[in-house]
């Protein structure tokens, strides 16, 4: 099945700096790709997700860029804000599969 | 967009007795439903996954008989923690997937403390 390594674990930034966070997928039939946030006794929210067919999606401040090839992706915020302090998971999966894989949890935490 | 209600936010009960959670998706038909327990600082377990209609599939080493999932509608899943022990304290998180897309979309989740 799918295996999805998240790197770093923790990441501190500054407030108004960038955040890259890294994830690596095994399956190259995996299509789909989303980046959830989750608040401390929160569920998950979705906030960008990107499919196979694209390399690059921007949302504001967020974006995520896909690289087949290589199977990794990444989550990157700029201009971080505290409010950006959260646990971001990455996931990989695709339609017709039942299910996604997660990844470990990245905690991000932005330095006032 | 896709909303999942989950209730209750949390809830405590005694040693021995069953607990009762639920996941409605609001605005969507959720096909599949999936429920995660999550224990603090770690990422999202997988329990079982249920589709409308069918028995749910369970992970391994997780007990059916004492995690009970019902997915009787297209918009209610529950997940029922029978003789509930303080080992199964935890976040319990379901999230429900339509059957247009490829997204899932989370509940709030539910704090269960078992004393």
């Amino acid at each position: 099945g799918e295996n999805v390594e998240q790197h770093p674990s923790t990441l501190s930034v500054q407030e108004g700096d960038s955040a890259v966070i890294k994830c690596t997928y095994s399956d190259s039939a995996s299509n789909y790709f989303p980046w959830y946030k989750q608040e401390l006794g929160k569920g998950p929210q979705l906030i960008i997700d990107i499919r196979s067919n694209v390399g690059e999606k921007k949302d504001q401040r967020i974006a995520v860029t896909l690289n087949k090839t290589a199977k990794h992706f990444s989550l990157h915020i700029t201009e971080t804000q505290p409010e950006d302090s959260a646990v971001y998971f990455c996931a990989a999966g695709g339609y017709g599969n039942n299910r996604l894989a997660f990844g470990k949890g990245n905690q991000v935490v932005v330095i006032p | 967009g896709a909303v999942v209600s989950q209730h209750p936010s949390w809830v405590i009960c005694k040693s021995g007795t069953s607990v009762k959670i639920e996941c409605r998706s609001l605005d969507f038909q959720a096909t599949t439903m999936f429920w995660y327990r999550q224990f603090p600082k770690q990422s999202l377990m997988l329990m079982a996954t249920s589709n409308e209609g069918s028995k749910a599939t369970y992970e391994q080493g997780v007990e059916k008989d004492k995690f009970l999932i019902n997915h009787a509608s297209l918009t209610l899943s529950t997940l029922t923690v029978t003789s509930a022990h303080p080992e199964d304290s935890s976040f319990y998180i379901c999230s429900a997937r339509g059957d247009n897309n490829y997204g899932y979309t989370f509940g709030s989740g539910t704090r269960l403390t078992v004393v």
